[in-house]
């Protein structure tokens, strides 16, 4: 199975810039995809095809990368951003999701 | 607003059957793939399951296969999960999705809790 491989936990003020990184173990191409989820929450679609802004979500969000390499960045974070996000791939079966980068707020 | 409400959870004893449901509003069900997600308790998220438009094509997990049949009615915008000889690492909380393309999970149900244990 590919493995997408998250750091566990990040911590920034609001107002700052964040970068999450999410590697492959192999190939995924541009299908990787970031979601959202705030405690007590289900997941939500940030962004698709490693760059694709999901309807209604908030600019300050991007994505890039493609083959093992792709970061989720948010500029400016706000409190409300605190979240787990997770990477999923589609390229490769089965599909897989990254184990979540916890980002709390200073 | 498209919403998805899961329900049949519970605590059921190893080996067990239950049956999870999903109803659909808000769009056009019968045009949407779907799938089931579940994430075990303070862990990470886990496709399951997935089924074609029409119903006639299914896919699912190693873990799963030959235990688990997801299915769907379109005529009530409902997805199903039955779920046989229940194992203890199947505890989790199942989210009904929506499944655009077979790519990514647009739309997720507020999620379900199935706990497996004796």
């Amino acid at each position: 199975d590919t493995v997408l491989t998250q750091s566990p936990a990040l911590a920034v003020s609001p107002g700052e810039r964040i970068t999450i990184s999410c590697r492959a173990s192999e190939n995924v191409n541009t299908r990787l995809h970031w979601y959202q989820q705030k405690p007590g929450q289900q997941p939500q679609l940030l962004i698709y095809g490693a760059s694709n802004l999901e309807s209604g979500v908030p600019a300050r969000f991007s994505g890039s990368g493609s083959g093992t390499d792709f970061t989720l960045t948010i500029d400016p974070v706000e409190a409300d951003d605190s979240a787990t996000y997770f990477c999923q791939q589609n390229w490769n079966d089965p599909w897989t999701f990254g184990g979540g980068t916890k980002l709390g707020l200073k | 607003e498209v919403q998805l409400v899961e329900s049949g959870g519970g605590l059921v004893q190893p080996g067990r059957s239950l049956k999870l449901s999903c109803a659909a509003s808000g769009l056009t069900f019968r045009n949407f793939y779907m799938a089931w997600v579940r994430q075990a308790p303070t862990k990470g998220l886990e496709w399951v399951a997935y089924i074609s438009t029409g119903g006639g094509s299914t896919y699912y997990r190693d873990s799963v296969k030959g235990r688990f049949t997801i299915s769907r009615d379109n005529a009530k915008s409902t997805l199903y999960l039955q779920m046989d000889s229940l194992r203890s690492e199947d505890t989790a909380t199942y989210y009904c999705t929506t499944f655009y393309n077979r790519n990514y999970f647009d739309y997720w149900g507020q999620g379900v809790m199935v706990t497996v244990s004796s």
